[in-house]
């Protein structure tokens, strides 16, 4: 049962320090997607790649937070430095081709003290 | 710009009541739809899809969705509810956004409490 794996689950951190979260997609799928999710924002859309390149990082800021694919089996999300306005959930999710469904992984939960 | 909007934020049945939840985007060209749902603690789940054909879609756990494109609207419903339909739903549309590029808009998401 192939899924999106997210690495770690939990995160607690200070202000200032490096996040780093990670996410392989399902094995095949050329699109990665990160979104963040927070009580007063909803789900809110980061960045995506489509087979490794960066398409759309309209949603992320840019000072601070970083988004790459080193390769068709790992994604990765850096926030540096953190700040604790960044407490939220961090899912990534994948997909296949245009207009096919997204998978979700199961989310990186980031409180920064 | 594309929006997907949920029209509440909070429903509040109890069990064997009637479902429906409202969603409209903003968009004039080809859209496919999503419902997906989110129980307590866990990843969004997809419920069903909407990419062409039927308007009428059957997803899993008896729910089903219109598309009414006059409307710009994707209703979820249910005929009856459950507790373990408690949960948070969101709509999304995948939107074309030019250039061979797409994105994926979520609404904010509905809260629904179902009472025994």
């Amino acid at each position: 049962d192939a899924r999106v794996t997210q690495t770690p689950r939990h995160k607690v951190t200070e202000m200032g320090q490096e996040v780093t979260m990670r996410c392989q997609p399902i094995l095949g799928h050329n699109t990665v997607f990160w979104y963040r999710q927070t009580m007063m924002q909803g789900l809110e859309l980061l960045a995506y790649f489509r087979n490794r390149a960066p398409l759309d990082d309209s949603g992320m800021p840019k000072d601070r937070f970083s988004a790459e694919m080193p390769d068709a089996t790992l994604a990765t999300l850096k926030i540096q430095p953190s700040e604790p306005r960044d407490s939220a959930v961090y899912f990534c999710a994948s997909g296949l081709i245009q207009g096919e469904t997204q998978y979700f992984g199961p989310g990186t939960r980031l409180l920064v003290l | 710009a594309q929006s997907v909007s949920q029209h509440n934020h909070h429903v509040i049945l109890s069990e064997a009541a009637s479902l429906e939840l409202g969603c409209n985007y903003s968009y004039g060209g080809t859209v496919n739809l999503f419902w997906y749902v989110q129980y307590p603690g866990q990843h969004l789940q997809l419920l069903l899809k909407y990419f062409s054909g039927d308007p009428l879609v059957k997803g899993i756990k008896g729910f089903e969705a219109e598309f009414i494109k006059s409307k710009f609207s994707f209703n979820l419903r249910k005929p009856s509810v459950q507790w373990s339909d408690t949960a948070e739903y969101f709509c999304a549309a995948l939107l074309d956004s030019g250039a061979g590029s797409y994105q994926l808009t979520f609404g904010k998401g509905t809260k629904l409490s179902v009472i025994p």
